[in-house]
């Protein structure tokens, strides 16, 4: 699978939007753009997913660059509830039923 | 409601002591998976099953085995754990190639 990456931390104050990039340069067109995030103490929950059109759910809107280089994870409001570390993975659909977990970004979120 | 239960959350054993953690699930899932998350790092896929069919990861030690007996259950046993085995443990399941994946709150493993 295709590498990504992340910054390794960020900051948010509370009920204002975050963007959370991710590049991944080298993407080949049969990927698709996962984000999955892990809050403290528990597994990894889906987030969003995508290929080429941005994508919104109940959770998040995903942002994908127009060459798919880069895509943006946003959340509209942050709560303190959605402090976690988030991860951005790359899915081809012809390479099996993985999912290669990079080192994500650990959101912080401050009241 | 939990989907993907993980028991117990917190197991402890003993060095070289064979020790088995369970996972469950209520989604009728094709795909179990189990992976390794080690302190401050990124979740690592030791196997997963796709239906009976089990696929290990190159890098997966020997000492890490697991069994399906079911569609609902999957195990993860360790023969020798060693002191570098102490991590969480996620299991996950997934319908098809294409859904996402339902993770586990993890059986947390310490090693005396």
């Amino acid at each position: 699978d295709a590498k990504t990456t992340q910054p390794n931390s960020m900051e948010s104050n509370e009920e204002e939007p975050v963007h959370l990039p991710c590049n991944h340069s080298t993407i080949s067109g049969t990927d698709y753009i996962h984000w999955y995030r892990q809050l403290p103490s528990q597994g990894p929950e889906y987030v969003i997913h995508g290929l080429t059109s941005n994508v919104n759910n109940r959770m998040a809107s995903l942002a994908i660059a127009e060459d798919r280089k880069s895509s943006t994870l946003i959340l509209h409001r942050a709560t303190l509830r959605d402090a976690a570390v988030y991860y951005c993975i790359l899915k081809s659909d012809n390479a099996g039923n993985m999912l290669t977990f990079g080192g994500g970004t650990r959101l912080m979120v401050k009241p | 409601d939990a989907m993907v239960i993980q028991n117990p959350r917190y197991q402890v054993t003993q060095f070289g002591k064979p020790v088995t953690l369970s996972c469950s699930q209520t989604l009728n899932h094709n795909v179990m998976y189990w992976y390794q998350q080690k302190s401050s790092q990124a979740p690592k896929l030791l196997f997963h099953y796709y239906d009976k069919d089990f696929n290990n990861e190159a890098d997966t030690p020997d000492n890490f085995q697991s069994r399906r007996p079911n569609t609902s259950f999957c195990f993860l046993d360790i023969r020798s754990p060693g002191l570098g085995d102490a991590a969480m443990y996620l299991c996950a399941t997934r319908r098809d190639m294409v859904q996402p994946q339902h993770f586990g709150d993890g059986t947390r493993l310490s090693i005396l």
